[in-house]
């Protein structure tokens, strides 16, 4: 069965400054990998997801996030942090077979600081 | 719909009492899902839908849980017997076919309080 670990819990930065939020996952097979974002009151929409291809992948309002097999890692980046990115962070990860539920992180909440 | 529904949005219930939530998914999508949102748990898979069917209850967590789907559309989650533990967000999301790669719409969620 896979899992996802998001070790940090709460995260703060100021804004303006570069952000990086980790997301190790387990799975024996290639993962399809996602970052989904929870603002207050809203509910979770996809930021980006890797299946294949290019490890690199970008996503929507500036976000990037980098499958490294190595580490079993899939950290979400973004160069300069603003404050509307004050949010709930939740990686997931998708199995290749079966019926394909994924598997979400307990969340990494993060904190704007002006 | 243009997105997924949920209602109520707040439910406040005393112990013991029975609830209805409702998931209302995105016309099209077949694959739909439950999962709850505890402070500080992350999210928990309840149960998956495909179409009518349940292939996928293992998260249901008592058998005080349950749910259906009717039409290929609307879900109801219901909880007999609520205890002050089933306190949550009870989130509803849907896809297209369920594919390993699809990206989930989720609604905004119910929040049931247990008193």
């Amino acid at each position: 069965a896979q899992s996802v670990t998001q070790p940090d819990i709460h995260i703060t930065v100021s804004e303006g400054a570069s952000l990086e939020l980790r997301c190790n996952y387990s799975y024996g097979a290639t993962p399809y990998l996602f970052w989904y974002v929870q603002s207050p009151g809203q509910g979770l929409q996809l930021l980006l997801k890797y299946f294949s291809g290019d490890t690199l992948v970008q996503g929507i309002k500036g976000f990037e996030a980098e499958f490294k097999r190595s580490q079993s890692s899939f950290n979400l980046r973004k160069p300069s942090v603003h404050w509307s990115d004050a949010a709930e962070y939740f990686c997931a990860v998708g199995a290749s077979g079966g019926s394909y539920i994924p598997t979400f992180g307990r969340g990494t909440s993060l904190i704007v600081h002006p | 719909g243009a997105g997924v529904s949920q209602s109520p949005s707040n439910k406040v219930t005393e112990k013991g009492k029975d609830v209805e939530l409702r998931c209302d998914p995105i016309s099209g999508h077949t694959a739909l899902y439950w999962y709850r949102q505890s402070l500080g748990q992350g999210l928990e898979f309840l149960i998956y839908f495909q179409g009518n069917s349940a292939p996928d209850k293992s998260g249901l967590p008592s058998d005080r849980f349950s749910a259906e789907r009717t039409g290929g559309s609307v879900s109801t989650l219901t909880i007999q017997r609520t205890q002050q533990e089933d306190s949550a967000v009870y989130l509803c999301a849907s896809s297209y076919i369920g594919g390993p790669n699809e990206k989930l719409f989720f609604g905004s969620g119910t929040q049931l309080s247990v008193l």
